[in-house]
């Protein structure tokens, strides 16, 4: 069975602009999470899509926003970038989400902006 | 935000029995203890997880102690290739569901 994939790897963006990211889950996996990794805050929860719904949100300004497809396939888009958006941003996805589900994580999109 | 403890880092000789412990006091009753491990630049990776019960795969062993206050991860054999953070990890309260809450995690150095 495949893993979860992320496009691009690595993506080098302006301040300003704004970037799109995409995330193939395990095939079954109907729950995928997006999370931020930086050296200074560690690894953050963004947000989680469930059968295309936002099911959980973490802290993080609206310039962050996602969603899901009827494929499970998701994206996350960061607009307005700021030089603080650099960052390792990994995507999980589980069969459900819940409690007793293990999350699969990609190998995760390097975001650099300039 | 759930809380776990877990000393920053640890060595380990190649071959022994690497064990990390993770405190865990405000886990409530119905709280899967996870643990996940993350090697330089890579994506988190899924070890184990628990809620009352010892358990065993194929990676490793998670003892949790019968008040649920503590859980140790027990790799039996570590090799070089298990250094790596691992993160201690519960999902508290109800709906956050997907929801992973990474502390700062165990630097385990797994030395010849």
């Amino acid at each position: 069975k495949a893993g979860v994939t992320q496009t691009p790897r690595y993506l080098i963006k302006t301040r300003g602009q704004q970037v799109t990211l995409s995330c193939s889950p395990i095939s079954g996996h109907r729950s995928v999470s997006w999370y931020q990794q930086t050296p200074g805050q560690g690894l953050q929860f963004l947000f989680e899509y469930f059968s295309e719904t936002q099911r959980n949100k973490g802290n993080f300004p609206g310039r962050f926003s996602g969603r899901q497809f009827s494929n499970s396939r998701s994206e996350m888009n960061v607009s307005t970038l700021e030089l603080g958006d650099s960052a390792l941003y990994l995507c999980a996805s589980s069969l459900g989400g819940g409690r007793d589900y293990e999350q699969y994580f990609g190998p995760g999109t390097r975001l650099t902006v300039t | 935000d759930a809380k776990t403890t877990q000393p920053p880092s640890m060595d380990c000789a190649e071959g022994r029995a690497a064990n990390l412990p993770c405190n865990h006091s405000t886990i409530s009753g119905n709280e899967y203890v996870y643990w996940y491990r993350q090697i330089h630049s890579q994506g988190p990776q899924y070890i184990i997880h628990g809620l009352k019960n010892n358990e065993t795969n194929e990676m490793a062993s998670l003892i949790i102690t019968e008040d649920r206050k503590s859980s140790t991860l027990i790799l039996p054999h570590a090799t070089l290739r298990d250094t790596a953070v691992y993160y201690c990890i519960f999902l508290h309260g109800s709906g956050n569901t997907g929801k992973l809450i990474f502390g700062q995690g165990t630097t385990l150095q797994v030395k010849p």
